[in-house]
């Protein structure tokens, strides 16, 4: 099946900085999602973005289908967007659901 | 609208017993999916559905079974619970396959002994 790998793995922030979080896929995607698991577990879909550049306030996400890969941008980071980051993708062949990876794990100090 | 609601959000067991996690979302989903999450990892999926009647086999589906009665409702049966399954449960839905983001209810955290 299709393997999606995130880096890093674990990320150390102080409170306005910028960051960068990386997925790539093994295979081409009709479907991919960035998602936050916050401190208490719960999971918020930030984007669905198998494609191109979305932006939603702070957070930014680009996916470059024909490089396999999508970028998550996350500006004037605050304590509240720690958590775990997990990008999930979904190939053209296969089954018909999401493959997630392992996730980048977000502390951001005050 | 409540989104996805799961039922129980704690649950202990002992090996052998079965137990049922329930999944209902008022969005009028079509899609609806059951994953696990081990301390630390990503999410796996078990099984998931495409509409009432419409199951499939996800990722790690050994020791699980679903049903797909209601387009509201997709209950996850464990029938001979194991150590392995100690995990945390979640149940997701979509109204499409595409162009549209799926929505987690808040999980089951289950352990088994």
């Amino acid at each position: 099946g299709i393997q999606v790998e995130q880096s890093p793995p674990d990320l150390i922030l102080q409170e306005g900085a910028n960051s960068t979080l990386r997925c790539n896929f093994s295979d081409s995607v009709n479907n991919l999602q960035w998602f936050h698991q916050n401190p208490w577990g719960q999971l918020i879909n930030l984007f669905y973005i198998p494609s191109g550049t979305k932006q939603n306030g702070r957070l930014s996400a680009t996916t470059v289908a024909t490089e396999r890969y999508s970028l998550l941008y996350i500006s004037s980071s605050q304590t509240t967007d720690s958590g775990v980051y997990f990008c999930a993708v979904e190939g053209n062949t296969g089954r018909r659901a999401l493959t997630f990876g392992s996730g980048t794990r977000l502390q951001v100090q005050p | 609208n409540a989104g996805v609601t799961q039922t129980p959000k704690f649950r202990i067991l002992k090996i052998g017993q079965s137990m049922t996690l329930q999944c209902t979302q008022d969005m009028n989903h079509n899609y609806m999916y059951w994953y696990r999450q081990d301390p630390g990892m990503g999410l796996k999926l078990i099984y998931y559905s495409v509409g009432a009647g419409i199951t499939d086999k996800g990722e790690v589906p050994n020791g699980y079974n679903v049903s797909r009665s209601t387009t509201e409702d997709f209950p996850l049966r464990l029938e001979l619970a194991a150590p392995s399954q100690t995990s945390v449960y979640f149940c997701a839905s979509s109204y499409d396959r595409y162009n549209q983001p799926q929505h987690f209810g808040d999980g089951t955290r289950l352990s088994i002994l």
